[in-house]
């Protein structure tokens, strides 16, 4: 089976820059997603990272390390509206289907 | 064009009865994933249709079960409803399978008493 931990809460200041860490144990790895929640509200997916390396998508980038079970996202020049769970989750391979492990969510707080 | 849509919004049931849940993907979507959140395990993955066939499926135990219309709606059956079922219940839609960007709605709020 697969372990994903990811740190609870984390808090960083408006303007400067957050790194999030997610590791994971796994079976049968196949890709990593990010997404992001605010509070009351549905899921929004940020990225899936199926090779090795750094992907960026505007302010935001994700990071993925196969060999070391690794994995981060990185918010830059963060703003007030950055504020909500961040959710980790592995894809797992198992026989004829997939399924997703999420960890329990980073929750972020900026301040002014 | 349109997002996700779930129906209904919220619904109460009582212990032991069964429940559908709806889910209308954006148009052109062919995959549709369900999860279930919970203040308690966060959220967790049920199972994923492309193309009327369930293709992943997460740890939940058989009273959980979906389906797919060939218009790609689906449903989502709880049989014999317990009281740890109370949940918000997402799903999400794509363009294919669960390594593409998915798009959530909204949820059902189901409470079971």
């Amino acid at each position: 089976g697969q372990n994903i931990d990811q740190p609870t809460e984390m808090t960083a200041t408006e303007g400067a820059i957050v790194q999030i860490n997610c590791t994971y144990q796994t079976s049968g790895f196949n890709g990593l997603f990010w997404y992001q929640q605010h509070a009351g509200e549905a899921p929004t997916f940020l990225s899936y990272n199926v090779l090795d390396g750094l992907e960026e998508k505007g302010r935001f980038s994700s990071f993925l390390s196969r060999s070391k079970g690794y994995s981060y996202l990185l918010l830059k020049e963060l703003q007030m509206k950055d504020s909500a769970s961040y959710l980790c989750a592995g894809e797992e391979r198992g026989g004829a289907t997939n399924k997703l492990i999420f960890g329990t969510g980073t929750l972020l707080a900026v301040q002014p | 064009k349109a997002g996700v849509t779930q129906t209904p919004r919220y619904l109460i049931k009582t212990r032991g009865q069964q429940v559908t849940l709806s889910c209308s993907p954006i148009s052109g979507h062919r995959s549709v994933s369900w999860y279930q959140q919970t203040p308690g395990q966060g959220l967790q993955f049920l199972f994923e249709y492309f193309s009327e066939t369930q293709r992943n499926k997460g740890n939940f135990p058989g009273r959980f079960s979906g389906r797919q219309f060939s218009n790609s709606r689906s449903e989502m059956n709880v049989s014999t409803l317990e009281l740890g079922d109370s949940a918000l219940y997402l799903c999400a839609s794509s363009l294919a399978t669960l390594g593409t960007e998915a798009f959530f709605g909204q949820g059902t709020r189901l409470t079971v008493v």
